[in-house]
């Protein structure tokens, strides 16, 4: 499919398990991002990636792990999960040269 | 991160236009103005961008004060297609475009 795609679109896991959350794009986008959007509230961003191999902190990055091997795909790993990570997950991407981002439909994370 | 104030609500009737106001009074001069809208259920979309000038598309227009501190969003024919929650957001160019959401301002639409 072309776009970006999240997988799974809903979850549920236990507290303690490790969870990976896969995002995949088609443009060969440079820039990839992570977000988390809690009841109520904005997205706030977990991690960005500038191009494969290179990534960065946002504003809420504790309990996360990505990795960029590949262009087009970005995972987040939530590497032992917690209730407070119950959230809705929103990847998204950007190409270099552009100023708009596309999201993905998102993920929905309960961490029970 | 400059931060950005809007209310949290409005409520406009259907094709009516629909000014909703954004205040940033210490965006700085590398800052882009950025709107986006999360329609329910789905991740955010792309509306419009400036950075001095006003700007249209066919989504839009964005108002932006001469001294840049604060914007407005315009929907010129509002429909019901466009209840949603819109994002002011500032954007640095220095810093991989990453976005920093506020809270937004919730639209409702009357038939």
């Amino acid at each position: 499919d072309a776009g970006i795609t999240q997988s799974p679109r809903y979850k549920i896991t236990e507290t303690g398990r490790q969870v990976t959350l896969m995002c995949h794009q088609t443009w060969s986008h440079s820039y990839m991002f992570w977000y988390r959007q809690d009841l109520g509230h904005g997205l706030r961003l977990i991690y960005y990636s500038a191009a494969a191999d290179i990534t960065d902190k946002g504003e809420v990055p504790d309990g996360y792990v990505v990795s960029r091997s590949k262009t087009e795909n970005f995972p987040l790993t939530l590497e032992s999960a917690t209730r407070s990570q119950t959230s809705v997950y929103f990847c998204a991407s950007r190409g270099g040269g552009s100023y708009e981002q596309y999201f993905g439909p998102g993920t929905r994370l309960t961490v029970t | 991160d400059a931060k950005t104030t809007q209310p949290n609500s409005m409520e406009s009737n259907e094709e009516e236009p629909v000014h909703l106001p954004c205040n940033h009074s210490t965006i700085s001069g590398t800052d882009y103005i950025h709107w986006y809208r999360q329609l329910p259920s789905q991740g955010p979309e792309y509306v419009i961008h400036g950075l001095t000038s006003n700007v249209n598309n066919r989504m839009a227009s964005l108002a932006i004060a001469e001294d840049r501190k604060s914007s407005t969003l315009i929907l010129h024919r509002a429909t019901l297609r466009d209840a949603a929650v819109y994002y002011c957001i500032l954007r640095d160019n220095n810093q991989g475009g990453k976005l920093i959401f506020g809270q937004g301002t919730e639209l409702s639409v009357k038939p």
